[in-house]
């Protein structure tokens, strides 16, 4: 059972630029989280989705930051017309419906912003 | 407000030597409280986790914590460190069949040989 999947490990991008980054969940795994790490920070909740649904994305930046997770294929994290402050690590997360278990968490996409 | 607090940013020990890293949270409820670990450049690694029931919880490599209600606390223990165990760990907290991880800033360890 492979775990979560993010591509890319690596984004360079100039300001401007939309990035688009990466979540394919663990198999059987129907809920999904992104994350975002800031230099010398934790990490914070961006945004929670289900299939076809944004459940809770209180944590998203009001503008450029969107994110779907189509009923086929991955979670798509995007940030349009990105400036310096953007560059992070973004991790996703997946879990299965039952209430009471961790989420698990893949190695993450390292954007630059240059 | 719900927060998770490690209040040392860098820790320095020497290899066999023992281990201890503080967690302390502010949460309206019980939560669940969980040690991950991250290696440079990786992706985050689930030590252990605290749900409910017994308050000393084992987990992956040799890790342990405790879960103590009275000091909010969960601190992560090791008996002897490896020096493959340097690494960030950090401590996160959610509540029952929540989603939202509260993450604290991270603690690096470094081991000496």
């Amino acid at each position: 059972n492979a775990g979560v999947m993010q591509n890319p490990r690596h984004l360079v991008r100039r300001r401007g630029q939309e990035a688009r980054l990466r979540c394919s969940p663990m198999k059987g795994h129907s809920h999904v989280y992104w994350y975002r790490q800031l230099p010398e920070e934790g990490l914070k909740f961006m945004v929670y989705l289900q299939k076809e649904n944004i459940i809770d994305e209180s944590g998203m930046p009001k503008e450029r930051f969107s994110a779907e997770f189509p009923k086929e294929g991955p979670s798509i994290l995007r940030i349009q017309q990105v400036v310096r402050g953007d560059s992070a690590a973004y991790f996703c997360a997946s879990s299965p419906p039952s209430r009471n278990t961790e989420a698990f968490f893949g190695q993450g996409t390292r954007l630059t912003v240059v | 407000a719900q927060s998770v607090t490690q209040p040392d940013i860098h820790i320095t020990v020497s290899e066999g030597a023992s281990l201890e890293l503080r967690c302390n949270y502010s949460y309206g409820a019980t939560p669940y409280l969980f040690w991950y670990v991250q290696s440079p450049g990786q992706g985050l690694q689930l030590l252990l986790k605290y749900f409910s029931g017994d308050t000393l919880v084992q987990g992956i490599k040799g890790f342990e914590a405790e879960f103590k209600r009275s000091q909010s606390s969960f601190n992560l223990r090791k008996p002897s460190v490896h020096w493959s165990d340097a690494a960030e760990y950090f401590c996160a907290a959610s509540g029952e069949g929540t989603y939202k991880y509260i993450f604290g800033t991270g603690t690096r360890l470094k081991v000496l040989a």
